[in-house]
């Protein structure tokens, strides 16, 4: 069964210190996606990125980076240099690709960025 | 990105009726997604709703509860029906417009049922 486990349910930080949000799937597919989204107090969801479970290379936007290990099948989530306007619930979910499109969500981290 | 709107915003309503929610794509989709998120909790999927064909539910989740409609490649509705306080959260939708394999969502309607 697919499965994805945020760990860490609230982190809090003070403007400027790096934070790492971990994410941790299970699934017996090997073609899948993960995703990372963001969820401000507004509720809407806002997509960060999507990577394919081909391509382990990390990536970086700006203040965001992604480390996505299959060996231990996590897809971490680093925010260097944090804001205040970080703050917000941030999840990891997973779509297995021949199912077209069904997401599995994570339970969350609420991300507090204090100034 | 895709623009998916939502209506309502928000409603609150009486425990015993019925809301239907809209979710409206800007461009044809082939499959659009009905997500519930109760009370400081994750995403959960509805079902998925194909243009043509009847909407197909997760476990957990039956047809005369959430009854969702889909007339069309860029419209689609969830009608959540005898509502009770169990069923106040926020409904979302969502679409892969640009056939990426990933799916945008809409802003949500959150309900609270008394």
């Amino acid at each position: 069964a697919q499965k994805v486990t945020q760990a860490q349910t609230e982190i809090s930080v003070v403007e400027k210190e790096d934070v790492t949000l971990d994410c941790v799937y299970e699934t017996r597919d090997t073609t899948y996606y993960l995703f990372w989204y963001k969820q401000p107090p507004s509720g809407e969801l806002v997509f960060l990125i999507r990577r394919n479970s081909f391509d382990e290379q990390n990536e970086i936007s700006g203040r965001y980076s992604w480390n996505f290990q299959k060996s231990t099948s996590s897809f971490n989530f680093t925010i260097t240099a944090s804001q205040v306007v970080d703050s917000a619930v941030y999840f990891c979910a997973l779509s297995e690709a021949p199912q077209g499109g069904k997401l599995i969500f994570g339970q969350g981290t609420e991300l507090s960025v204090k100034p | 990105s895709a623009v998916i709107s939502q209506k309502p915003s928000r409603d609150i309503c009486q425990r015993g009726t019925s809301l239907t929610i809209q979710c409206q794509v800007d461009s044809q989709v082939t499959m659009m997604f009905w997500y519930r998120q109760q009370p400081g909790q994750s995403l959960t999927l509805i079902a998925t709703a194909n243009q043509g064909s009847e909407a197909t539910y997760e476990s957990g989740f039956v047809i005369d509860k959430f009854p969702i409609s889909r007339p069309n490649l860029t419209f689609s509705t969830l009608t959540v029906s005898n509502m009770s306080p169990e069923d106040s959260s926020i409904y979302l939708c969502s679409a892969d417009p640009l056939v990426l394999k990933t799916q945008y969502f809409g802003p949500g309607t959150r309900l609270l049922v008394l």
